[in-house]
């Protein structure tokens, strides 16, 4: 399985934009990227994906590189309580039990 | 907005103990998983589940473990005879397919603790 590579934590100021990482040079053609985050004592939440387009949606946005080989999720203002772990996941091929391989994520620390 | 369900919140239970681990997954959700979370580590896929089979198992998802789903809405992991190793977070997820582009909806987790 294709693996993704981020960074270990991330700060940011409140009511700033933040850009998380994700590189995954190893992506096929069909995996999709997926984003979930871990608020504390939560379990992981559905943030977005994408395949090739980037994405909005009401809580981010993800930019995919041309190449398909990093993408950036978009926080457009951080909130005290977007502070959690945030995992970039590429999808293992369909009919494979849609499992997701959690990695390390980032966690992203949010200043007031 | 519809939920996945966990009960109990909290387990506490004695090694060779049996173990039930409870969730109501969203109603029309076809598709179930249960993963885990032992502190401060990844978050792990044990089990996914359809049409009441398993579709697929990873590694940690030995003899010890089974996965029911014993109505129409409730899905639950069994634990035979737990070990000390087995304390651990336990999310159970559902989603509507099984697609590559699928959301997974998680529940708030069962934390076990096993003395």
């Amino acid at each position: 399985d294709a693996k993704t590579t981020q960074p270990n934590s991330m700060e940011s100021n409140e009511e700033e934009p933040v850009h998380l990482p994700c590189n995954h040079s190893t992506i096929s053609g069909t995996d999709y990227i997926h984003w979930y985050r871990q608020l504390p004592s939560q379990g992981p939440e559905y943030v977005i994906h994408g395949l090739t387009s980037n994405v909005n949606n009401r809580m981010a946005s993800l930019a995919i590189a041309e190449d398909r080989k990093s993408s950036t999720l978009i926080l457009h203002r951080a909130t005290l309580r977007d502070a959690a772990v945030y995992y970039c996941i590429l999808s293992v091929r369909d009919n494979a039990g849609n499992m997701l391989t959690f990695g390390g994520g980032t966690r992203l620390m949010v200043k007031p | 907005e519809p939920e996945v369900t966990q009960t109990p919140s909290h387990q506490v239970t004695q090694m060779g103990q049996e173990v039930i681990l409870r969730c109501v997954p969203i109603s029309n959700h076809l598709y179930f998983y249960w993963y885990r979370q032992i502190l401060g580590q990844k978050v792990e896929f044990l089990v996914s589940f359809y049409n009441n089979e398993i579709s697929e198992k990873s590694e940690i998802f030995d003899d010890q473990f089974s996965v029911e789903r014993p109505d129409g809405s409730n899905f639950t992991l069994k634990i035979r005879s737990t070990k000390l190793e087995d304390s651990a977070m336990y999310f159970c997820a559902s989603s509507e397919a099984q697609r590559s582009f699928e959301k997974l909806f998680f529940g708030s987790g069962t934390q076990l603790s096993v003395l």
